[in-house]
């Protein structure tokens, strides 16, 4: 199976841009999805696809990918961004098999 | 707007066999966009995909607990429930179930997920 590399933390000053990586060779050929996950809560899908929000996700949330590397950028980052983050998708062996980056720790300055 | 919610106890001995339900309401378990995953997260850690069922039975597992692992779905209860057997305290985790989107032919998503529920191995 294939994995996918995340930063570990993340900082970000209030009202700031930042980019969150997420790096694997399932995402030559797959798009990465992410979710937003709060302490004690389930994780939220915040972008999918190319570059799709789901109802209720801000605009400030966008996806990009490039190679083997899938980015989700916050532009402007608000308070209640501080999250952690995950990426995830299928595995590169082309069954459905499925798979977690290890996650981004998000501080908003 | 469709909702999962799991059930099952929140404690199993070690060595015993870990049962979660997840029901889905607000939709049909048949759909044929969806497969149906099962999320585990141990204390203070990332995520893990346990694996995914369609409707039709079709199974597919993280080859890291695939020995130990079985996902079946009951169309008429609509529900699919997890198995995990000979547990440690290393299964001590979360457990969240998922819809899983297949938004189009080859990329699919964890679009809706239930609250999670705590499952602790100890004895």
């Amino acid at each position: 199976s294939s994995e996918l590399t995340q930063d570990p933390a993340v900082s970000v000053a209030l009202g700031q841009t930042v980019r969150i990586t997420c790096q694997g060779d399932s995402l030559r050929s797959y798009y990465a999805s992410w979710y937003q996950q709060k302490p004690g809560q389930a994780p939220v899908l915040v972008i999918y696809g190319k570059n799709n929000r789901p109802s209720g996700i801000p605009d400030r949330f966008s996806g990009s990918s490039s190679g083997n590397t899938a980015s989700l950028t916050i532009t402007g980052a608000q308070a209640e961004d501080e999250a952690d983050y995950y990426c995830n998708s299928r595995d590169s062996s082309g069954n459905h098999l499925k798979v977690f980056g290890g996650g981004t720790k998000l501080t908003v300055l | 707007q469709l909702q999962l919610q799991e059930s099952g106890p929140g404690l199993v001995k070690p060595s015993e066999t870990l049962s979660l339900t997840c029901t889905v309401s607000g939709g049909s378990i048949s759909s044929s966009s969806y497969y149906w995953g099962w999320i585990r997260q141990p204390p203070g850690k990332g995520l893990e995909w346990i694996g995914s069922i369609y409707y039709s039975g079709s199974t597919y597992y993280n080859p890291s607990l695939k020995s130990r692992v079985t996902i079946s779905v009951d169309t008429s209860k609509n529900q699919f429930s997890l198995k995990l057997s000979s547990v440690t305290a290393a299964d001590t985790a979360v457990y969240y179930c998922a819809s899983d989107d297949y938004y189009d032919s080859d990329n699919c998503a964890f679009d809706i997920w239930g609250q999670g529920t705590m499952v602790t191995v100890s004895s």
